[in-house]
């Protein structure tokens, strides 16, 4: 069992729709951060937020919204996408600032469809 | 790009034996982390080497960094069939306050 864990598993819409992806961690960790990952790819980072501040933006377009309500909630809200947005998408975690100096824990991710 | 490239893109060995997987990076790094993903899951990280350190260990794991040619490997000895994965490598460059995952390496243990 992982300890941050990603709602729903699936999801399938259709590139009018409205949905968020949801993560939470318990763990007391400070930095979240949200990835996407294509088939036979690497995980490649979207967003960084380091105490509930969005820190990293990596020129993700803006049909993507991120969101941090609390230190242990982490939203994605997905609106007007298109069918290459197709892909697992990874939230993770990490202790305090400093993101690279640290490991990251990682949820099992959400696989998201586009009609 | 700054991603590592890591070699070989695939790996098929017996179970029990060992297995040698290889990352190069760009530029200097703080550190590297290596993480493993089974299929379906997220990843995990296994192990952090730190640019002053040459060599770690963890169980069955074994990282050795060599700054001066920009390159890492991991060993796994004694496979097992739950080694069946990908495996990352993430470069922590100085220059960058983010890791970037390498291109993996899919490694299957065969019975």
């Amino acid at each position: 069992d992982t300890e941050v864990t990603q709602t729903p598993k699936h999801l399938v819409m259709g590139m009018t729709n409205k949905k968020s992806l949801k993560c939470e961690q318990h763990m007391g960790h400070r930095a979240m951060y949200w990835y996407k990952q294509k088939a036979k790819k690497p995980p490649e980072l979207m967003f960084v937020y380091s105490y509930e501040k969005l820190s990293i933006n990596e020129s993700v377009p803006s049909r993507f919204s991120p969101e941090c309500p609390n230190s242990s909630l982490l939203n994605l809200h997905l609106h007007a996408l298109q069918p290459e947005d197709s892909a697992l998408y990874l939230c993770a975690s990490s202790p305090e600032t400093g993101y690279s100096n640290q490991p990251q824990h990682f949820g099992d991710g959400t696989r998201l469809s586009i009609l | 790009s700054q991603q590592g490239e890591e070699d070989p893109q695939a790996l098929s060995i017996q179970e029990g034996e060992n297995a040698t997987m290889n990352c190069s990076y760009k530029t200097s790094i703080n550190n590297l982390q290596w993480y493993r993903q089974n299929s379906g899951r997220g990843l995990v990280h296994l192990i952090l080497i730190r640019s002053n350190e040459r060599e770690k260990h963890s169980g069955r794991l074994r990282v050795t960094l060599d700054t001066s040619k920009k390159s890492s490997s991991l060993l796994i000895t004694a496979s097992r069939a739950a080694d069946t994965a990908s495996y990352f490598c993430a470069p922590a460059y100085s220059s960058a306050s983010k890791i970037i995952f390498g291109s993996g390496t899919r490694l299957s243990i065969r019975p």
